[in-house]
């Protein structure tokens, strides 16, 4: 089984422009979670979509963007960018929402540069 | 509100010697406890989890953790180190049940260096 793939794994932009993400979950998974990564701040969780419904969102400006299509595909979008946004953004997905045995799969990762 | 504190932000070892990489956590519920590997360039992938049955848990690669509740930890293992161990490190807590993946508390992440 192909796992979680995110294109394109690097990306460079200025500030102010905007940016589209793109994750592919495993087959079968209905699930997609994003996930900002910074040298600063750590992991920190973006949202989640599940059968094309958002389901949650973490701490972040509105910006920050998502929405998942009827296969389960899911795209991420930055408006307006500032230097503060270069991070690595990964997916995971899942078979289920949520659940304390369920299982993420991660993606390897876009590694976006703002200059 | 659960937390999670890795203890060390780098380890180095020796490759055949002992892996012990440390992760605390708080939590208001019982907790699931996850480790997680990223290497370079690329996602996390999962070692093991914990989530109320045994509490040693064995994962993949010869790693394993014990939970203690009574010290809220959830320490890493491995008896021998191998080069290809090199990575970093992400300890995870999230609340029981986990309805939603803003539950997840990640770790600042332990950098594991192994010399030859």
């Amino acid at each position: 089984k192909a796992g979680v793939t995110q294109t394109p794994r690097y990306l460079i932009k200025t500030r102010g422009q905007q940016v589209t993400l793109s994750c592919s979950p495993i087959s079968g998974h209905r699930s997609v979670s994003w996930y900002q990564q910074t040298p600063g701040q750590g992991l920190q969780f973006l949202f989640e979509y599940f059968s094309e419904t958002q389901r949650n969102k973490g701490n972040f400006p509105g910006r920050f963007s998502g929405r998942q299509f009827s296969n389960s595909r899911s795209e991420m979008n930055v408006s307006t960018l500032e230097l503060g946004d270069s991070a690595l953004y990964l997916c995971a997905s899942s078979s289920l929402p949520g659940g304390r045995t369920d299982t993420q799969y991660f993606g390897p990762g876009t590694r976006l540069t703002v200059l | 509100a659960q937390s999670v504190t890795q203890l060390d932000s780098h380890v180095s070892v020796s490759e055949g010697t002992p892996v012990l990489l440390r992760c605390n956590y708080s939590s208001s519920y019982s907790p699931s406890l996850f480790w997680y590997v990223q290497h370079p360039n690329k996602g996390l992938q999962l070692l093991l989890k914990y989530t109320s049955a045994a509490t040693l848990v064995k994962g993949i690669n010869g790693f394993e953790a014990e939970f203690k509740k009574s010290e809220t930890s959830f320490h890493l293992t491995k008896p021998s180190a191998h080069m290809s161990d090199a990575a970093e490190y992400f300890c995870v807590v999230s609340v029981l049940p986990r309805y939603n993946n803003n539950d997840m508390r990640f770790g600042a992440g332990t950098r594991l260096t192994v010399k030859p």
